[in-house]
């Protein structure tokens, strides 16, 4: 079974500190995805990674970078956290970009 | 842009009674998959049933199946016998060069 782990299941930061978001896939999958979740808004993409060293910027990039050094990690940054970034945040991966992803548990994150 | 449609933003069952959750997306695309995902209360996104635009027949999973309409752009999960177990959010998901997922329905199954 492919697993997804993240690093954290629950985060509290406060408004300005630079925040790491890890995700290891286990199933040498391509493509790396971070979204995040909030209520009535489904998931929004934030970037997603085909390769390693290689991201795109989903639908709300802003206020986000992400790194790929290693094919099975994908991290994303909050390079100074906001209070509209509290949320939920799912990191999945695919082995092709239009097929079923897998996901983590998810890093509930909440910036005060 | 792809736009995925769910119009139900809770659902309520009857256990062992069977209950149908929409969605509709919007692609320009001939040929892309569609998904549906369980999310339960645990949090953990789970794939339900994955069905292909090409295929004609609907796909189907023990209890779980979809009325895929192709022209209407629907893509309906029927849920049968419905178990305590099937409560969660489901969020439908289009997939041709990237993933968009719905607002998603919240199941209650009552006992």
């Amino acid at each position: 079974d492919v697993k997804v782990t993240q690093s954290s299941r629950y985060l509290v930061k406060r408004t300005g500190e630079k925040v790491f978001l890890e995700c290891v896939q286990d199933m040498d999958h391509e493509n790396m995805f971070w979204y995040r979740q909030d209520p009535g808004l489904g998931l929004r993409l934030i970037y997603f990674s085909y390769d390693v060293k290689m991201k795109e910027k989903g639908d709300i990039p802003e206020g986000y970078s992400v790194s790929r050094e290693k094919k099975e990690r994908f991290s994303l940054i909050l390079e100074s956290a906001s209070t509209n970034q509290t949320s939920m945040y799912l990191c999945a991966s695919s082995l092709l970009r239009q097929h079923e992803q897998y996901f983590g548990p998810g890093t509930r994150l909440t910036v005060t | 842009a792809q736009t995925v449609t769910q119009s139900q933003p809770e659902m309520s069952v009857q256990e062992a009674e069977t209950v149908t959750l929409s969605c509709t997306y919007d692609t320009s695309e001939s040929d892309y998959y569609l998904f549906w995902y369980k999310q339960p209360p645990s949090r953990q996104m789970i794939l339900v049933i994955r069905q292909e635009a090409y295929k004609q027949q609907n796909a189907t999973e023990n209890r779980f199946s979809v009325n895929f309409q192709k022209a209407a752009k629907s893509f309906s999960l029927k849920i049968s016998d419905s178990q305590l177990g099937d409560a969660a959010m489901y969020f439908c998901a289009e997939g041709e060069k990237d993933m968009r997922f719905g607002a998603g329905t919240r199941l209650t199954v009552k006992p």
